[in-house]
């Protein structure tokens, strides 16, 4: 079956820093990958499609120069939350359209 | 504009009772419709599907019931574990439309 798997799944970092998460499909190729962010309260919130070879869409209020996303192959797409602020500590997590989620990357800034 | 609701945050239930969790949606063009189950600090889960040409999905303990009228579905799992103790995510799609998410319920099944 298809195997999604979203590097790291936890990290915690300083504020200013930035930290990349990485969702890699294993056995397929995923054309378009969704980002999404979980926020307390548990709801699920789509931040932007990413199109392999082509510019992200990000969904209103969420800010593409903060989370900039690559989808540069087929099998990869990133997210690089840049200067990290303890707002953005949150749960992060990737799906290629068509197939299930990632596992995950819980990243809390100190 | 929140497209799918899941109106009740939270649920608890008694271990071996039935859990009904319940998704409103307001886009009629909806034609597929999903739920996922999430533990904490993990991605979340398909569970169970149901196309708009059927009212009812069953898979074992879980069956989706889909009210085309009135825009509802309900996600039934009956006798309720302990381990079924998640969020539950319902979600819509319209074509090749990204599916929107409700934004949850958290079910408890109390032992």
């Amino acid at each position: 079956g298809a195997v999604v798997s979203q590097h790291p799944s936890w990290v915690i970092c300083k504020s200013g820093t930035s930290v990349k998460i990485e969702c890699r499909s294993l056995d397929f190729q995923a054309t378009t990958m969704f980002w999404y962010r979980q926020f307390p309260k548990q709801s699920l919130m789509l931040m932007a499609t990413s199109n392999e070879g082509s510019k992200a869409t990000y969904e209103q209020g969420v800010e593409k120069d903060k989370f900039l996303i690559n989808h540069a192959s087929l099998t990869l797409s990133t997210l690089t939350v840049t200067s990290a602020h303890p707002e953005d500590s949150s749960f992060y997590i990737c799906r290629p359209h068509g197939y299930t989620f990632g596992s995950g990357t819980r990243l809390t800034v100190v | 504009d929140q497209q799918v609701k899941q109106n009740s945050p939270s649920l608890s239930v008694q271990e071996g009772r039935i859990s009904i969790l319940n998704c409103d949606y307001t886009n009629s063009m909806f034609d597929y419709f999903l739920w996922y189950k999430k533990y904490p600090a993990e991605g979340p889960t398909f569970l169970i599907s149901i196309s708009s040409i059927k009212d009812k999905n069953e898979d074992g303990r879980f069956t989706v019931f889909l009210n085309k009228s009135a825009k509802h579905l309900s996600l039934h799992i009956v006798p309720s574990q302990p381990g079924d103790s998640a969020v539950y995510f319902c979600a819509a799609r319209a074509g090749s439309y990204q599916l929107p998410f409700g934004k949850g319920t958290k079910l408890s099944v109390i032992p």
